[in-house]
């Protein structure tokens, strides 16, 4: 079956530190994508990074990086120097079926503190 | 306006109504979902569609009708709605091309009362 999970609920990090958020995946598949999503309190859905079951080097964003370790299928959140703004529920997502259906796992909730 | 965007934001129904949910979006995307963003659970898929007429039947699907006449417009329909269909809905789209992402719409929070 293919299935993400995060098993953090809640995480809090003082700001100007670094956090990883966990991510673990299940599928069979030798071809997806793995996805991160950021949702502030506002509700929308905001595109964070991708990291393809093929790509050989962890993927980068400006503050965010996605430690992929195919081996143990995880594929974790890093944010460097938190920001008051980074307050927000994370989803991990996998791509399946051509990249088109993400599966989502529950979401941990992160908490920047001053 | 460029990009997707759901009506209504806010809808409060009644047991047994029918409601229709809609999703459009102008970049003419294959791809088009419905999820639905319940606590403790993320999101789950309840339906997509590859191309105009064709839908298929995500994780979730029983109690909800979707269709696709135009690529633009993907709305849902829960034919009956009970208390467990109260939930925050997202529409999404994406050209579909390896590693392309999902854009989402602002969400439609629905109350079944």
């Amino acid at each position: 079956a293919q299935k993400i999970t995060q098993t953090q609920p809640g995480m809090f990090v003082q700001e100007k530190e670094a956090v990883t958020l966990d991510c673990t995946y299940d599928t069979s598949d030798p071809s997806y994508g793995l996805f991160w999503y950021k949702q502030p309190s506002s509700g929308e859905m905001i595109f964070l990074i991708y990291q393809g079951s093929y790509d050989q080097q962890n993927a980068t964003e400006g503050r965010y990086s996605l430690n992929f370790q195919k081996a143990r299928k995880s594929a974790n959140l890093v944010i460097s120097a938190s920001q008051l703004g980074d307050s927000a529920m994370y989803f991990c997502a996998m791509g399946v079926g051509g990249y088109n259906k993400l599966i989502f796992g529950a979401g941990t909730r992160l908490a920047v503190h001053p | 306006d460029a990009g997707i965007t759901q009506s209504p934001r806010y809808k409060i129904t009644e047991t047994g109504r029918q409601v229709t949910l809609m999703c459009h979006q102008t970049w003419s995307h294959s791809y088009m979902f419905w999820y639905r963003q319940d606590l403790g659970h993320g999101l789950r898929l309840i339906y997509y569609s590859a191309a105009a007429d064709i839908t298929d039947k995500g994780e979730v699907p029983d109690g909800y009708v979707v269709s696709r006449s135009k690529t633009e417009n993907f709305p849902l329909t829960l034919e009956s709605a009970t208390r467990s269909q109260t939930s925050v809905y997202f529409c999404a789209s994406t050209s579909g091309g390896v590693g392309t992402e999902a854009f989402f719409g602002q969400g439609t929070r629905l109350t079944v009362v």
